[in-house]
């Protein structure tokens, strides 16, 4: 299974600042998915990115707040913009195996 | 897009005995459907999957059953051992890729 690092592993920030959280794979993937976990819930996905367009986003999410950056196979990025103690939550990063989700280890955010 | 709903939300039982937690999808397009297992402070891992061509699948005391016409698919833990307490999440693969999870079940097992 391909090892995905994710970085930073946790950080506190204050209200109205951006985050960016970067993930980089150990091979070639064509797709990379962002997913939020807020504390006691599910994984929601944020957005699929591929490399070379621009990411797709789910219901509820949207570029300006959320702005992706994918620029080659093997790495992207999640910036939380403008950030409120409601973004406080675990976000991981994704990518597709054979046939699975793997998953990075996760950034702890919390907006303070 | 696709919507998966899991019950229950939480789940104990006496060690020994079993569990089972119930998934329902609403896209008949998804087609691989894993079962992901979550301790506290770690990531989601793999435990079991199920392709949409396949009816049953079993691994030692875990199993999935899925049925394709009702869209619904269950986790199956015989045997439970206090170690299988965690959080655990079913999934649907869509047309696209993406991987939506349900709602996850807190299964603890009371020694």
């Amino acid at each position: 299974s391909a090892v995905i690092s994710q970085k930073p592993s946790r950080d506190i920030c204050q209200r109205g600042t951006s985050l960016t959280i970067q993930c980089q794979v150990d091979s070639q993937v064509t797709m990379m998915f962002w997913y939020r976990q807020q504390p006691g819930q599910s994984l929601t996905l944020i957005a699929t990115a591929n490399q070379g367009s621009e990411a797709t986003y789910e219901s509820g999410f949207v570029i300006d707040k959320f702005p992706i950056s994918r620029p080659n196979l093997t790495f992207s990025t999640l910036t939380v913009s403008n950030m409120s103690p409601e973004d406080s939550s675990i976000y991981l990063c994704s990518i597709q195996g054979i046939a699975e989700a793997f998953f990075g280890q996760g950034t702890r955010l919390t907006v303070v | 897009g696709e919507n998966v709903e899991q019950h229950p939300s939480t789940l104990s039982v006496q060690e020994g005995d079993s569990a089972v937690i119930k998934c329902t999808y609403s896209d008949s397009a998804s087609n691989y459907f894993p079962w992901y297992k979550q301790e506290l402070g770690k990531r989601p891992q793999l435990i079991i999957d199920i392709r949409s061509n396949v009816g049953e699948k079993k691994d030692q005391r875990i199993a999935v059953t899925l049925n394709k016409t009702a869209k619904h698919f269950s986790l199956h833990i015989t045997e439970t051992q206090p170690e299988d307490s965690a959080v655990y999440f079913c999934a649907a693969r869509a047309a696209g890729n993406q991987f939506y999870f349900g709602t996850g079940t807190s299964l603890t097992v009371i020694p």
